[in-house]
């Protein structure tokens, strides 16, 4: 079946400026979490989606930064004024989250944000 | 607090094996293993719970010991496929359902 996918794949943007990035879980995952990965190091978590409500935020640097998934299936990051810092490979990860122990996570492609 | 993974990188020759290890100074729940490819997604390879367990899949396996919170990863007779950088998730437990992950290790097989 489809995997995770997120849209766009590549997003250059300037200074400033407000970007949104999309991720479609993979059909019927409860769970959703978004990462952010710079070059040479692991994912970084910014914040996990539980159905429609965002379970955990704690990982979202700033108030710059915003999540939402309205219907529990597509989620929407939200990064305000962006600053150089923000560059990073963003990952999106879906789980069916049906055993109530743990479950694996499903990584989308990412999408590669370059803030000039 | 991000785990610890060794080495940092290695290099083999096909056939040859290999283990990475991944440290934590908190209790785990669980641990989770990826290999990323160079502009890919982390392709999951397997989940070790607390209780110490070990688990393989066909020449790649694990083990969790629980008392040392620490996980290692074995790769035995690698072949060309296994390159890539490998990363260990660390999951606390409870309602912390997020991962926190090393740094990676890289891994070269080489012909």
């Amino acid at each position: 079946g489809a995997g995770v996918s997120q849209t766009p794949s590549n997003k250059v943007t300037e200074k400033g400026k407000y970007v949104e990035l999309r991720c479609d879980p993979i059909s019927g995952h409860t769970a959703l979490y978004w990462y952010r990965q710079s070059l040479g190091q692991g994912p970084e978590f910014l914040i996990y989606f539980q159905g429609t409500g965002a379970a955990d935020d704690s990982g979202l640097p700033n108030d710059r930064f915003f999540a939402v998934r309205p219907e529990g299936s597509v989620s929407t990051l939200k990064i305000q004024r962006t600053e150089r810092g923000d560059s990073a490979v963003y990952l999106c990860a879906s789980s069916l989250l049906d055993r109530g122990n743990t479950d694996t996570q499903y990584f989308g492609p990412g999408t590669r944000l370059t803030v000039l | 607090q991000q785990p610890v993974q060794s080495p940092q990188a290695v290099i083999l020759r096909e056939g040859e094996d290999a283990v990475i290890n991944c440290s934590s100074s908190k209790a785990l729940y669980s641990v989770h293993w990826y290999r990323q490819k160079h502009g890919e997604a982390p392709v999951f390879l397997m989940i070790l719970l607390k209780g110490g367990e070990q688990k393989g899949h066909d020449k790649i396996s694990a083990s969790f010991n629980e008392k040392k919170q620490q996980s290692s990863l074995y790769l035995t007779a690698s072949q060309l496929s296994y390159s890539g950088t490998y990363f260990c998730g660390t999951e606390m437990g409870g309602s912390a359902r997020q991962l926190t992950f090393g740094s990676g290790t890289q891994l070269t097989v080489l012909p």
